[in-house]
């Protein structure tokens, strides 16, 4: 069964600062996605940005990029230029490409902006 | 808005009751997915249907069922509640296996 794992239960960075949030997770799958999933607040689950494991390159959506280590099974997102809007609950997920289509979760990781 | 539906918003009932959570997909997405978290399970997979038909099941307890509709449409069926039933559900769907899942606002569920 596939884990995944995140170390650091609570972060937090000045606004304006660059954060990076660890995520690491166990499979013996070739083929799957993995995810980085924000919940504010409001407790809606909202999708940050997704890496497919067979691309090389490592996914980047505006200010939200990853460090994907397919080797090291290690999936980290750096939030640069960090608002105050960023404030959330942010959760790595992982999902097979062939097999069961669930998202497996990590515990999460609290991030708090400092003005 | 993510385009998935869900009500109630808020559930508050009373041990051994039975409730049922709806959840509407996107616009023709066939595959809705149902997750539960909780303060000491975090979030957890449930069960999954496609098109009518139950595809996958996770960590889904016996007192609990679902069904997907026709229309599509999702219910969530849980009864004989306890108090560690309390959570938040969430209903996710998708278009497609290769596409992400989006999630509904959620139904919080108080069992008192």
């Amino acid at each position: 069964a596939q884990t995944v794992t995140q170390s650091q239960p609570e972060m937090s960075v000045q606004e304006a600062e660059t954060v990076t949030l660890s995520c690491t997770y166990d499979t013996s799958e070739s083929d799957y996605y993995l995810f980085w999933y924000k919940q504010p607040p409001s407790r809606q689950m909202i999708l940050v940005i997704r890496q497919e494991a067979y691309k090389q390159q490592n996914a980047t959506e505006n200010r939200f990029s990853v460090n994907f280590q397919k080797a090291a099974k290690s999936f980290s997102l750096k939030i640069s230029d960090s608002q105050l809007g960023d404030a959330a609950m942010y959760f790595c997920a992982y999902r097979s490409a062939s097999g069961n289509e669930k998202l497996t979760f990590g515990t999460g990781t609290r991030l708090t902006i400092i003005p | 808005d993510s385009g998935v539906t869900q009500t109630p918003k808020h559930l508050i009932t009373a041990t051994g009751q039975r409730v049922t959570l709806r959840c509407s997909p996107r616009s023709g997405d066939l595959s809705v997915y149902w997750y539960q978290q909780s303060l000491d399970q975090g979030l957890q997979f449930l069960i999954q249907y496609y098109n009518g038909e139950e595809r996958a099941k996770g960590n889904i307890l016996e007192r609990f069922s679902a069904q997907q509709f026709p229309d599509l449409h999702s219910e969530l069926n849980l009864s004989s509640l306890e108090l560690g039933d309390s959570a938040l559900y969430f209903c996710a769907s998708t278009s497609h296996r290769d596409s992400e899942q989006f999630f509904g606002p959620g139904t919080r569920l108080t069992v008192l």
